[in-house]
């Protein structure tokens, strides 16, 4: 079964730094590997998404990811951080199903809650 | 992007009483659609995975008699809350998915049992 830690619960950050949320997964395969982010009482919104091919991918609102096989990492990163980046972010992991390529169950990780000051 | 919709988005509701939500894809036929329940402050839990025409696959310790699911079009997926109690509010998020796609998540529905 796969699984995903996010080691920081909240972080604080100034407004113009940058800005790096841990996330590692655990899967026996390949995984399909994503961002979400939540603002309050709202559902989620997919910021970025790897399925293959380079390992660095781009994002909405200016955010990237780093797939890290060896560090069986997906770590999310932003040169320089918005007041609208305060959120809950999310990691998740995609479980592949069947030959035919795919994943079905998509397994969170506990979040990681982000706040900007001025 | 795809738009997937729930409603209601917000319900109170006396303890014993069933509550339906129901979850949309606007846009797109979602062959399958995820249920997730959520406790404040916590993660995305998945409830149940269901598709189009056939019965739901509930998770380890989801009690499908209690949380029913219907997944009766391509459009619509429905979580009824049967026999509601204050343990059960939480915020229920839908997401649907075209095949192999990438999910798209609902605004979520929060259920307050009194």
């Amino acid at each position: 079964a796969q699984s995903v830690t996010q080691p920081d619960i909240h972080i604080t950050v100034s407004e113009g730094a940058s800005l790096e949320l841990r996330c590692n997964y655990s899967y026996g395969a390949t995984p399909y590997l994503f961002w979400y982010v939540q603002s309050p009482g709202q559902g989620l919104q997919l910021l970025l998404k790897y399925f293959s091919g380079d390992t660095l991918v781009q994002g909405i609102k200016g955010f990237e990811a780093e797939f890290k096989r060896s560090q069986s990492s997906f770590n999310l990163r932003k040169p320089s951080v918005h007041w609208s980046d305060a959120a809950e972010y999310f990691c998740a992991v995609g479980a592949q199903v069947g030959r035919s390529g795919g994943y079905q169950k998509v397994t969170f990780g506990t979040g990681t809650k982000l706040q900007v000051i001025p | 992007g795809a738009v997937v919709s729930q409603h209601p988005s917000w319900v109170i509701c006396k303890s014993g009483t069933s509550v339906k939500i129901e979850c949309r894809s606007l846009d797109f036929q979602a062959t399958t659609m995820f249920w997730y329940r959520q406790f404040p402050k916590q993660s995305l839990m998945l409830m149940a995975t269901s598709n189009e025409g056939s019965k739901a696959t509930y998770e380890q310790g989801v009690e499908k008699d209690k949380f029913l699911i219907n997944h009766a079009s391509l459009t619509l997926s429905t979580l009824t809350v049967t026999s509601a109690h204050p343990e059960d509010s939480s915020f229920y998020i839908c997401s649907a998915r075209r095949s192999f796609g990438e999910l798209f998540f609902g605004e979520g529905s929060r259920l307050t049992v009194l």
